[in-house]
């Protein structure tokens, strides 16, 4: 089965600009969840999908949105890119709706810069 | 919401036990415990998770004590390769917001 897929894995972006990343979660899985990686800060949770519905969101700005298709396929998007937006962005899937027992498969991430 | 913590850094030798503590004094009733590897470059990787007691797999033991404030890691036998970030999360309940530590630098020297 393959894993998570996530494009593309690198990208420069010059401040002001917008990005889309793009999410392929394992096959079955129907949970995404998107993760900003820095660090100074460690892991942080931007915000997580199910079955197209955002259930939950982390404390970043409206610049960060995403959304998940009908396919699982999820996308997140940065608007007006600043350079405190460089990092590495990973997504993360899994199968089993609720929390308590669920463990998170994770891609290889995004590296952005902005400069 | 539950908050971690755990050691910055470690380093051990090779074929030792390490042990990686994790405190979360906060943790809800309906909380899992659950450890994930990181390379470099890489997203982490699960390891293992436990809800109390012990927990082993074939390549970690999770030890949890009755109270669930803390968890403990268990390495076995450790080799390069095992030098990574270890991660402990637990598991936000019903509210599913995820509390990740802040990581542990776990070094394996030969």
């Amino acid at each position: 089965k393959a894993g998570v897929t996530q494009t593309p894995r690198y990208l420069i972006k010059t401040r002001g600009q917008q990005v889309t990343l793009s999410c392929s979660p394992i096959s079955g899985h129907r949970s995404v969840s998107w993760y900003q990686q820095t660090p100074g800060q460690g892991l942080q949770f931007l915000f997580e999908y199910f079955s197209e519905t955002q259930r939950n969101k982390g404390n970043f700005p409206g610049r960060f949105s995403g959304r998940q298709f009908s396919n699982s396929r999820s996308e997140m998007n940065v608007s007006t890119l600043e350079l405190g937006d460089s990092a590495l962005y990973l997504c993360a899937s899994s199968n089993i709706p609720g929390l308590e027992k669920n463990i998170q498969y994770f891609g290889a991430g995004t590296r952005l810069s902005v400069l | 919401l539950a908050k971690t913590t755990q050691p910055i850094s470690m380093d051990s030798y090779e074929g030792q036990e390490v042990n990686i503590t994790c405190s979360h004094n906060n943790i809800a009733t309906n909380d899992y415990i659950t450890w994930y590897q990181q390379f470099p470059s890489q997203g982490p990787r699960f390891i293992i998770q436990g809800y109390k007691t012990k927990v082993t797999n074939e390549v970690a033991s999770l030890f949890i004590p009755a109270d669930r404030k803390s968890s403990t890691l268990s390495l076995p036998r450790v080799s390069l390769s095992d030098t990574a970030v270890y991660y402990c999360l637990v598991g936000g309940g019903s509210n599913y917001q995820l509390i990740w530590g802040a990581g542990t630098k776990l070094i394996i020297k030969p």
